[in-house]
């Protein structure tokens, strides 16, 4: 089972920046989001397809939509460059799977 | 929360190596952990999960019958042992712990491993 993203996004200064990830169990297991930024640890953005954790900026957001999740920042900024990845879980939900990773590159 | 881990080096083909992580600031006995890996300039891999109680574990196939992970929640303290090293398994490691968002919601700094003749 895998999930795929793609590799990398570029994008302006407060242009809007989307993610996807797509994978076949992804409609019946949650998806979820995480940053990292280089030589740190990851950091959950978006967690069950559209919940954001408290402390995280309200630009950031997720989307569902069939075998497809997608994390949308909008009005990016230099600070959000960095490594985004996917994450979820296989149909019998005991077996965890992070996409690709995408790296976002702020112009 | 907080997770240091440690036990990584270097260490040749076949051989084994035991990590651990060490837990505080929460009761251990009440999450679920995890082990993720990183090989240099890669992306994030799952490699093992342990229930709270230490009952159920679950492992990515590529370590299946090779890692085990454990835990001693007396000593707040989670473990993988890593036997048969490949190189292919030269990657930081990370502890990671459950929260109520995410099954890896706090993180490690990881421990370097690089299998390596």
């Amino acid at each position: 089972y895998e999930l795929t993203q793609p590799p990398s996004v570029s994008v302006s200064p407060g242009q809007t920046a989307r993610i996807t990830c797509s994978g076949d169990a992804l409609p019946i297991q949650k998806a979820y989001w995480y940053q990292q930024r280089p030589g740190q640890a990851p950091l959950v953005v978006i967690y069950k397809d559209i919940e954001r954790p408290s402390g995280i900026p309200e630009r950031f957001s997720g989307s569902s939509s069939g075998t497809t999740v997608t994390l949308t920042i909008s009005g990016v900024r230099a600070e959000d460059e960095g490594d985004y990845y996917c994450q979820s879980t296989d149909s019998s939900g005991t077996l965890y799977i992070f996409g690709g990773g995408t790296k976002l590159t702020v112009l | 929360v907080q997770l240091v881990e440690s036990g990584g080096g270097v260490v040749q083909p076949g051989r084994s190596l035991r990590l651990s992580c060490a837990a505080s600031g929460f009761t251990l006995s009440s999450y679920d952990m995890h082990w993720v890996r990183q090989a240099p300039g890669k992306g994030l891999e799952w490699v093992a999960g342990i229930s709270y109680d230490g009952r159920n574990e679950n492992y990515a196939d590529s370590v299946k019958g090779r890692f085990t992970i454990s835990r001693d929640n007396s000593k707040n303290m989670l473990y993988l042992q890593m036997n048969s090293l490949r190189r292919e398994d030269s990657a930081l490691y990370y502890c990671a712990r459950e929260g109520a968002v995410a099954a890896f919601r706090y993180w490690g700094q990881g421990t370097l491993v690089t299998v390596s003749s």
